[in-house]
């Protein structure tokens, strides 16, 4: 099974400031990960896909990169509604996927 | 705008089963994969199960298999989620996610629904 390690647990910043979340595997997964958010009582939304694509509607301060073990997600600007929980999820071992432990976005 | 809306969560004892199902709409159903992705209390996110858009592949994780069974209506437009010999461990959230590529499965889920609530409890 793929491991993927979400750090760190928890980020504070303030609105405006960038963020910079990482996502690591415990094998080589390509360019096969995805990154969601999801707020309190809500379903996760789709953020990126095959690591730097960014999905339908999905605002342009947030990008991915990375390959291989070591991927990120970068939120260039924090707006107030960017605050919320992030997953990773890698898809190269499909149909057996695999899901981060989260990262936390706080607000400062 | 597509929308997916679970049914047929609840409270049920170890051991027994239940079935949870997803409206779809919004969307030309049967050109995508679905698949049933579930959350725990306070945890993360896990993949369960996956059904081609023809309804003639499924494949499902380790922690399932043998015991869930997913199934696809076309013409209803509906997604099922079977679930046999229920345990502690499957108590969580389940959400049916739609598939973001047409035709074969992606494995990343672009629209999912708000959740069903399953807790296996005595």
């Amino acid at each position: 099974e793929v491991v993927l390690t979400q750090s760190p647990a928890t980020l504070s910043l303030s609105p405006g400031e960038r963020a910079t979340l990482s996502c690591r595997a415990s094998q080589r997964v390509g360019r096969d990960l995805a990154w969601y958010q999801q707020k309190p009582g809500q379903a996760p939304r789709l953020l990126i896909y095959a690591a730097s694509n960014r999905a339908t509607g999905i605002a342009a301060r947030f990008s991915g990169s990375g390959s291989g073990t070591d991927f990120a997600l970068t939120i260039s600007s924090l707006e107030p509604e960017d605050f919320a929980l992030y997953y990773c999820q890698q898809r190269s071992t499909w149909p057996q996927l695999t899901f981060g432990g989260g990262t936390r976005v706080e607000i400062k | 705008q597509v929308q997916l809306v679970e049914s047929g969560g609840g409270v049920v004892q170890p051991g027994r089963s239940l079935t949870l199902s997803c409206a779809a709409s919004g969307f030309t159903f049967d050109t995508y994969a679905m698949h049933w992705v579930r959350q725990a209390p306070g945890k993360g996110l896990e993949w369960v199960a996956v059904i081609a858009k023809d309804g003639r592949d499924k494949k499902f994780a380790d922690s399932v298999k043998g015991r869930f069974t997913i199934s696809r209506d076309n013409s209803r437009n509906t997604l099922s989620l079977q679930m046999n010999s229920l345990t502690s461990e499957d108590t969580a959230v389940y959400y049916c996610a739609k598939d973001v590529q047409i035709g074969a499965a992606a494995y990343y889920f672009d629209y999912w629904g708000q959740g069903t609530s399953v807790t296996v409890s005595s």
